[in-house]
């Protein structure tokens, strides 16, 4: 079975400052990953996965993530943090053993001025 | 067009109610699902739907019960809830139900109050 877990249920940045939101994963077999963001009220938007194409992925608004096998990790950043980047991150996986998507927790992201 | 629509926005039933959520997408995908989402929690999976036959149900009770009537649209029809049912409803789709990395699209959700 995959999971991941997210390493901090709140992280506050100022705005301008670089972005990071930590996501490690657990898998006996070649994962998927994915990032989603969902702002208050709404649905989850994807942001960026990673399929074994490249390990860096860069996504929409200027996020990326690297897929780090040593470290089972993927970590999302974006160097210059926007107040409009403020909603809740959930990292996910999924395998061709596991086909449903298993959510992190989530990470709220605050963004201040 | 990757939309997904879902309706209503907002739903509020008493314990003898009986209601209808609708999902629809038109973006040819073979594959539906349906998460509850608490407050401050990640989607927990209820139901796919793979080529409109149901292929998972984790367990959830029988008060709700979905329905495929095509592959653009599913339903969940809700009978008899309780108010923990209360809970942001999310339909999502996808190409097909397989792990190659398919993307799952969401829509806005369905904010469910049980009264």
């Amino acid at each position: 079975a995959q999971s991941v877990t997210q390493l901090g249920s709140h992280v506050s940045v100022s705005e301008g400052a670089l972005v990071l939101l930590r996501c490690n994963y657990s898998s006996s077999v070649p994962p998927y990953l994915f990032w989603y963001v969902q702002y208050p009220n709404q649905g989850l938007q994807l942001l960026l996965k990673y399929t074994s194409a490249a390990t860096l992925v860069k996504g929409i608004n200027g996020f990326e993530a690297e897929f780090k096998k040593s470290e089972t990790s993927f970590h999302l950043t974006k160097p210059s943090a926007h107040m409009s980047d403020a909603a809740e991150y959930f990292c996910a996986v999924s395998s061709n053993s596991g086909y449903a998507l298993n959510f992190g927790k989530g990470t709220s992201l605050l963004v201040t001025p | 067009d990757t939309e997904v629509t879902q309706t209503p926005k907002h739903l509020v039933m008493g314990m003898t109610n009986k209601k209808s959520l609708k999902c629809e997408q038109h973006m040819g995908h073979r594959a539906m699902y349906w998460y509850k989402q608490k407050a401050k929690k990640p989607p927990e999976l209820m139901f796919v739907y793979s080529y409109e036959k149901l292929s998972i149900n984790e367990s959830v009770p029988s008060r709700f019960s979905p329905e495929c009537p095509n592959s653009s649209l599913l339903n969940l029809h809700l009978h008899a809830l309780q108010p923990e049912d209360s809970a942001l409803y999310l339909c999502a789709s996808s190409q097909e139900y397989r792990g190659d990395g398919e993307t799952q699209y969401f829509g806005p959700g369905t904010r469910l109050l049980v009264l």
